[in-house]
């Protein structure tokens, strides 16, 4: 079973609409991450969390929510979807203790989100 | 603020081609680099890293060395297999902190 799962894997909807992106890990990671990834622009980072109660906002936030409900969980919402929300959207999980503190983020599958 | 720089793509080559794809980075202080690897459909997965300079870092035949006095972290391959098709990502992080990507290279081999 993957580590990371992302749930939908695919989504249209229609401007102006309420969508919630869902992740969960397995991992037993403290950090988890939101991005994501359009042509051309790479990944940039929209939401991070460090642990359950820690919340922070990435370059890109304006537009999204976030609600960490447990360490294993961490689900990005879109309030009003508008057309260029369309994206691939990734969740991410790291741990800070690993040797060396050589922070290895490790990916969910993605959702591609398609707002029309 | 911390930023990465990769060589622009596409990249297209033939099998058994060498490889290089550029990657140099602008941070405060000696981060952590990576290099992510993106199949067709799946999210980025871990390639290599290197925590400290002149180290290196390989993996499926890719290597890439930590150059302090170029502040670069350049992948290399001896021999392309069409396999190897991906896009590959650099990126930097420092303890307690998140990383920073570059925009990605995506790498075509031919048959």
């Amino acid at each position: 079973d993957a580590d990371v799962t992302q749930t939908p894997r695919n989504r249209i909807t229609k401007t102006g609409k309420r969508i919630m992106l869902e992740c969960s890990q397995t991992k037993g990671h403290d950090r988890m991450y939101w991005y994501r990834q359009d042509p051309g622009l790479g990944l940039r980072l929209i939401y991070y969390s460090f642990d359950v109660k820690d919340i922070n906002k990435g370059e890109i936030s304006d537009g999204y929510s976030v609600s960490r409900q447990a360490q294993a969980k961490f689900s990005l919402s879109l309030e009003s979807a508008i057309p260029n929300q369309t994206a691939l959207y990734f969740c991410a999980t790291s741990d800070l203790t690993q040797a060396g503190g050589a922070e290895t983020q490790y990916f969910g599958p993605g959702t591609r989100l398609l707002v029309l | 603020g911390d930023s990465v720089t990769q060589m622009e793509g596409p990249v297209t080559l033939s099998e058994e081609a060498f490889l290089t794809i550029n990657c140099t980075y602008t941070a405060t202080g000696y981060p952590s680099l990576f290099w992510y690897v993106q199949y067709p459909g799946e999210g980025l997965q871990l390639l290599l890293k290197a925590t400290k300079a002149d180290d290196k870092g390989s993996n499926k035949g890719f290597e890439a060395t930590y150059r302090k006095e170029t502040t670069s972290f350049h992948l290399e391959k001896g021999s392309v297999q069409v396999s190897d098709s991906a896009v590959y990502f650099c990126a930097l992080s420092f303890n307690a902190g998140k990383s920073t990507f570059g925009d990605g290279t995506t790498l075509t081999v031919k048959p």
